[in-house]
């Protein structure tokens, strides 16, 4: 059973506007939430983390937020660029076990 | 039930040196990946194996080889060690590859480079 949920497979968003990519969750246990980019035929690159006891992290153009309440974390991307275009995955840990989504392709189209 | 197991759980090297650090996936996964996690940072992902083939590459330096054998278990070969391959290495296996999935990942292994 899916334990973090991306339900977007895709996205496309202009050049310049915000990418909001979104994640939801299932296990109350996760405490450490982590998203990574993949380019094809490559192997994912970390982005950003927030820990569970965070709601928000920023790092330049990336946010996270992370909503326990609502089981819900999101990736904002604030001027998206055409460089952005790759699948995001949003991951969880819980213990030792690091859990992945299935990934949202993002196209930031000039 | 069995976990990832890694070996060494430390080990200290000197410059220019090499490691050799294992992994041992839960039994019954055929894939294996490995990441290095430096000093206050986040997980970065390096390699991944399925099935004894390399699946993934990600920020693995060229000096760092790794491989897959016949028991799935997998071996990161370091060489000409610098300073800031000092980090924690872990690895994490899963069963079947397409998707990076629910990885179990094992305590890591604290490299030390002197």
């Amino acid at each position: 059973d899916q334990q973090v949920k991306q339900n977007s497979p895709s996205l496309s968003v202009q050049e310049g506007r915000i990418s909001i990519l979104n994640c939801d969750y299932t296990n109350s246990m996760f405490d450490y939430f982590l998203w990574y980019k993949k380019y094809p035929a490559e192997g994912p690159t970390f982005l950003i983390s927030i820990s569970s006891i965070k709601d928000k992290n920023e790092d330049g153009r990336f946010t996270v937020f992370l909503n326990k309440s609502a089981k819900h974390l999101s990736l904002h991307i604030v001027p998206s660029q055409p460089g952005d275009s790759a699948v995001y995955f949003c991951a969880a840990i819980s213990g030792y076990a690091l859990n992945f989504g299935k990934g949202t392709s993002l196209l930031v189209t000039p | 039930a069995a976990g990832v197991i890694q070996s060494p759980r430390h080990l200290i090297k000197e410059k220019r040196e090499t490691a050799t650090l294992k992994c041992y996936p839960i039994p019954r996964h055929d894939t294996v990946y490995w990441y290095q996690q430096g000093p206050g940072q986040d997980p970065q992902f390096l390699i991944s194996f399925y099935e004894k083939m390399q699946s993934d590459k990600g920020s693995i330096p060229d000096r760092f080889s790794a491989q897959q054998f016949s028991d799935y278990h997998s071996e990161l070969n370091m060489s000409s060690l610098e300073l800031g391959d000092s980090a924690l290495y872990f690895c994490a296996s899963s069963l079947g590859a397409g998707s990076l999935g629910e990885q179990y990942f094992g305590p890591g292994t604290r490299l030390t480079v002197t």
